[in-house]
């Protein structure tokens, strides 16, 4: 594994299904983020971490849960999806010293119909 | 309130300088960020600019102006792969980062 890796790489779920979204970074970096990108808006933060054990709320966290279990795994999980979480969703990290740089995974094209 | 506006799209010929502007207005200020993104690919870093002025990496260049909230990215000798989404970021304190929704460049031979 090199760099930050996500699973699945795109998914159709049915609404009201629990659904997990994967994060793996193989860069040792401290901090992680979950971010949604839809059409016509920017990267929106959903949830992020500084450091494994702990986490915090971005700016549009209701209906998802993250956990930092240890400092390579950050998984997103859906409780109950709706439809108006359609979109992708994009993994990142960054080292986690002021003026750092994020660095993105591929991204999951999420479908909830 | 946090806001950070960007062109929608815009026009450019291959070979030409294309500016891409940024205007933002945050609680705090850490930083900006510049990054491209492919259609259908995750955004990739290309700057970084914490005090006023030109940072400059071989065909790019950023521009920085804290007092007027205004960035520049300039894109020099533009070649079609160069077409793709830019997209402007502020940190505002330690770690998280304020997005613009993106310039959609578009790469004409």
């Amino acid at each position: 594994i090199a760099g930050i890796t996500q699973a699945p790489t795109s998914q159709i779920l049915a609404a009201g299904r629990r659904m997990t979204l994967r994060c793996t970074q193989d860069m040792r970096h401290n901090a992680m983020y979950w971010y949604r990108q839809d059409l016509g808006l920017g990267l929106r933060l959903i949830h992020y971490s500084n450091t494994a054990g702990t986490t915090g709320k971005g700016e549009v966290p209701d209906g998802y849960s993250v956990s930092r279990a240890n400092t390579d795994d950050f998984p997103l999980t859906l409780a109950s999806a709706v439809p108006s979480q359609t979109s992708v969703y994009f993994c990142a990290s960054s080292p986690g010293a002021e003026g750092d740089t994020q660095y993105f995974g591929p991204g999951t094209r999420l479908t909830v119909l | 309130g946090q806001n950070i506006d960007q062109p929608t799209e815009m026009t450019a010929t291959e070979g030409a300088i294309v500016q891409i502007n940024c205007t933002y207005q945050t609680s705090g200020f850490n930083g900006l960020f510049w990054y491209q993104q492919h259609a259908g690919e995750a955004p990739t870093f290309l700057s970084y600019n914490v005090l006023d002025g030109l940072e400059e990496k071989g065909r790019f260049s950023s521009f920085l102006s804290r007092s007027k909230g205004y960035s520049y990215l300039l894109l020099k000798e533009l070649q079609m792969k160069d077409s793709a989404s830019y997209l402007c970021a502020v940190r505002e304190g330690n770690y998280q980062l304020i997005w613009g929704a993106g310039t959609k460049l578009i790469i004409k031979p």
